[in-house]
């Protein structure tokens, strides 16, 4: 139990673009989701935090019109990274909780975003 | 902010040896959880401990989370190439439902 997936799992884009990538919770109903950024060698750095229903909570640092997320069920959250550009390029990793505390969260696969 | 360090950075090993890492705050967590990540892929959670003194194993890995609150210990016996991977601590921030990651130790098994 406890899958959480992610769509799609690596994306090339161009700079300017925009893309969005999916996460789901696939056999609980995930009260908040979080979405990481983890560049080459480097710890898993959080971006925001999302309960279904209400505005994501972003992190120092973290541009909200930049990093569009949208919780709208309890088993979906989505990132829009808005006219992406070739700094953007990481791997973005989300994760689901079935509780308000952050210690039950799991792990989706990640998706790797390119952009040239 | 609040930090977890982790030691050591990199491990390379031969097979079958036994593998011990370690990490440490500046402020006491009441929840350490211990992660593996392999190339490409999410972190999946390995072990948590909940308990000051807390001892607790899965398979080959065990874990422990220190008296002191400040630290956690992650041990692997008899390793295989399959450990491979980076490993991370973590940790809930008090009051928070965030948790913070370490640096991690990354393991590489030598041929």
């Amino acid at each position: 139990g406890a899958v959480v997936s992610q769509h799609p799992s690596w994306v090339i884009c161009k700079s300017g673009t925009s893309v969005k990538i999916e996460c789901r919770s696939l056999d609980f109903q995930a009260t908040t989701m979080f979405w990481y950024r983890q560049f080459p060698k480097q710890s898993l750095m959080l971006m925001a935090t999302s309960n279904e229903g209400s505005k994501a909570t972003y992190e120092q640092g973290v541009e909200k019109d930049k990093f569009l997320i949208n919780h709208a069920s309890l088993t979906l959250s989505t990132l829009t990274v808005t006219s992406a550009h070739p700094e953007d390029s990481s791997f973005y990793i989300c994760s689901a909780s079935f509780t308000s505390r952050g210690d039950t969260q799991y792990f989706g696969p990640g998706t790797r975003l390119t952009v040239l | 902010g609040q930090q977890l360090n982790q030691s050591p950075q990199s491990m390379f090993i031969q097979e079958g040896e036994d593998v011990s890492m370690n990490c440490t705050s500046s402020s006491i967590f009441n929840t350490w959880l211990w992660y593996k990540q392999d190339p490409g892929e999410g972190p999946v959670l390995l072990i948590a401990l909940y308990k000051a003194g807390e001892l607790t194993s899965n398979g080959r890995l065990t874990a422990q989370f220190g008296i002191t609150r400040k630290d956690s210990f992650l041990n692997i016996s008899a390793s295989i190439p399959s450990d491979v991977g980076i490993y991370f601590c973590a940790g809930p921030t008090p009051g928070d439902d965030k948790i913070i990651f370490g640096k991690g130790t990354r393991l590489h098994i030598l041929p």
